[in-house]
């Protein structure tokens, strides 16, 4: 079984700064998907961002970039220019290839202040 | 371009009885898949269901149950109702082919409240 750890519950940064997220994850698959998920206060699950463990090079979403260190089983996800709609509870999630079922995390609380 | 939506949004239900929850999957999806997400925690799979039948189960008993429906609408229904089962029920819904190129579209969830 895969497990998803996120080892910060809260996170607060000032508007137009950065923040990151850290995510761990234990697995014995060599070829999986990581994701970053979104929920703000509206309880819709929003998708941010995306990797494949196949690649090496990270993704990049507009002001979202993740950090993905395969060998540490890694996947930080880093928030630039923060902005109040940022504020948001995030969940990082992985997926085997050839599955379809995501494992998630405890999930970090981003409070974005003015 | 329709989204996922779920019926009720929340519902207050007491021990022992059974509920019902509705999911309409976005135009073109024909795979749902239930989430229980309970409060400070992250989603937990349920199960999923592809042209009608079910795909795949998370570990959850067997009175949590589901269908889908022709038009790839879904319930999930769950009877002898605890109180542990107080959580938000989330419903995700994909377009065919591999479920990486495209990610999953997630409802708003209903919360639902075990008295």
């Amino acid at each position: 079984a895969q497990t998803v750890t996120q080892s910060q519950p809260e996170m607060s940064v000032q508007e137009a700064e950065t923040v990151t997220l850290s995510c761990t994850y234990d697995t014995s698959e060599s070829n999986y998907y990581l994701f970053w998920y979104k929920q703000p206060p509206s309880r819709q699950m929003i998708l941010v961002i995306r990797q494949e463990a196949y690649k090496q090079q990270n993704a990049t979403e507009n002001r979202f970039s993740v950090n993905f260190q395969k060998a540490a089983k890694s996947f930080s996800l880093k928030i630039s220019d923060s902005q109040l709609g940022d504020t948001a509870m995030y969940f990082c999630a992985f997926m085997k290839d050839n599955d379809y079922k995501l494992s998630f995390g405890a999930g970090t609380t981003v409070t974005v202040r003015a | 371009e329709t989204g996922v939506t779920q019926s009720p949004t929340h519902l207050i239900k007491t021990r022992g009885q059974q509920v019902t929850l509705r999911c309409s999957s976005q135009s073109g999806h024909n795979t749902v898949s239930w989430y229980q997400q309970a409060l400070g925690q992250g989603p937990q799979f349920i199960f999923q269901y592809y042209r009608e039948e079910e795909n795949g189960r998370g570990n959850f008993p067997p009175r949590f149950s589901g269908l889908q429906f022709p038009n790839y609408s879904s319930e999930l229904n769950v009877n002898a109702l605890e109180l542990d089962d107080s959580a938000l029920y989330l419903c995700a819904s994909s377009s065919p082919g591999p479920i990486l190129n495209y990610g999953y579209t997630f409802g708003s969830g209903t919360r639902l409240t075990v008295v």
